[in-house]
């Protein structure tokens, strides 16, 4: 079972650069969420989706994009990286109230 | 502003002790209320979850106990372990997408 699926681990980019976090879920989950964690911060919602065509914002979505074309894939896009973006983000997938989360990818904005 | 409040923000606690994480929120819309561990270099995983209609869940060693009319509720771990030593996140939500973290807990657990 791959469960949520993040790619890639760890990236480097420098200021102004876009990308896209790749998530990918294969439990058939109606419920996709982006967070980022930074010390003391917790976890914070940047954008989640409750099904394919349907995103809204979470407590810090300036700076990032998404979108659900299918209800498998949950890209978040980053348009012009900032260094405020540098931390590790964290997708997920919830089958009722239980948020499964997928290992993380590690973000520096030089 | 965070609508999840935990302390302490770290915990040493001896083998064999009792570790005590508190949360506190504000929404009384939130309907959810799950602790996540988390183990360096990995993702949060659910340890154990509660909903308002009931004051204390036990599942082995992990117990929550909630206070509906303080708005909070706290993160019991009997008999710790060294094993025990991680992260952890008490979290509240409305509906399954748009759930709230507290700042999180560094549990250490001394051998």
């Amino acid at each position: 079972n791959a469960g949520v699926t993040q790619t890639p681990k760890f990236q480097v980019l420098k200021t102004g650069q876009s990308m896209t976090l790749q998530c990918a879920q294969d439990m058939n989950h109606e419920y996709m969420s982006w967070y980022r964690q930074d010390p003391g911060m917790g976890l914070r919602l940047i954008h989640y989706s409750v099904g394919a065509g349907i995103t809204d914002q979470g407590e810090v979505p300036n700076g990032y994009n998404v979108s659900r074309s299918t209800t498998e894939d949950f890209p978040l896009r980053l348009l012009s990286a900032a260094p405020s973006q540098t931390s590790v983000y964290f997708c997920a997938s919830a089958r009722d109230t239980e948020a499964f989360f997928g290992q993380g990818t590690r973000l520096t904005v030089v | 502003q965070q609508q999840v409040k935990q302390s302490p923000q770290s915990l040493i606690v001896q083998k064999g002790g009792i570790s005590i994480i508190n949360c506190a929120y504000e929404n009384t819309a939130f309907d959810y209320f799950p602790w996540y561990q988390q183990f360096p270099g990995k993702g949060p995983a659910l340890l154990i979850a509660i909903r308002p209609d009931v004051s204390e869940k036990k599942e082995g060693r992990f117990t929550i106990s909630f206070n509906k009319s303080a708005k909070q509720f706290s993160l019991h771990i009997m008999d710790s372990q060294p094993g025990d030593s991680a992260t952890y996140f008490c979290a509240a939500s409305i509906d399954q997408g748009d759930m709230r973290f507290g700042a999180g807990t560094r549990l250490t657990v001394k051998p």
